[in-house]
């Protein structure tokens, strides 16, 4: 089945610095990537999506890469703000087929 | 609309009880799935079901069990609990099994076996 690997497992930047997270996925036929947002005690929540047929996709302050020759997708926050720190989960999936989750990245942004 | 109920919140259980946690959807999702969250290793999958009447196993289904008779309902069951299911719990529905349908989560179940 699909590996997903995530890193780092823990990052801090301070207030206004960007961040970055990167997963690869080993599954060739994956060709969704979501990236959710757990806050302490609660749910994960989707905060961006790709598909294998775009290369970058932005909303306001997070953008997600993806390089599908490398099997590789990154989440990209910039001008990082305190509500930014949670845990970070980039997911794969393949079609007709399970979600694979990464690790998980806990993001500390120092005010 | 609720989305995905999960109950209960908490609970403690001694080891050998068994218990059912109990996910409800309103939206009519054909996919529904169950994931446990533990530190440092992610959401890994225990049981999930594409339609009422249907279940399989996920990455971890060992100690649990499913049943889907509804499309709103899925239940999951731990048959005799053991300290290593201390864990978080996520009910997680799609609208299909096709690729490209985000997945939304319940709540979360916090349960302790003591």
């Amino acid at each position: 089945g699909e590996n997903v690997e995530q890193h780092p497992s823990t990052l801090s930047v301070q207030e206004g610095d960007s961040a970055v997270i990167k997963c690869t996925y080993s599954d060739s036929a994956s060709n969704y990537f979501p990236w959710y947002k757990q806050e302490l005690g609660k749910r994960p929540q989707l905060i961006i999506d790709i598909r294998s047929n775009v290369g970058e996709k932005k909303d306001q302050r997070i953008a997600v890469t993806l390089n599908k020759t490398a099997k590789h997708f990154s989440l990209h926050i910039t001008e990082t703000q305190p509500e930014d720190s949670a845990v970070y989960f980039c997911a794969a999936s393949i079609p007709g087929n399970q979600f694979y989750f990464g690790t998980g990245t806990s993001l500390t942004v120092i005010p | 609309n609720a989305g995905v109920t999960q109950t209960p919140k908490f609970q403690v259980l001694k080891t050998g009880q068994s218990m059912t946690l109990q996910c409800a959807q309103d939206m009519n999702h054909e996919y529904m799935s169950w994931y446990r969250q533990d530190p440092g290793m992610g959401l890994r999958l225990i049981h999930y079901s594409v339609g009422a009447g249907i279940t399989d196993q996920g990455e971890v289904p060992n100690g649990y069990n499913v049943s889907r008779s509804t499309t709103e309902d899925f239940p999951l069951r731990l048959l005799s609990a053991a300290p290593s299911q201390t864990s978080v719990y996520f009910c997680a529905t799609r609208f299909s099994q096709g690729s490209g349908n985000t997945i939304y989560f319940g709540e979360g179940s916090w349960l302790t076996v003591v």
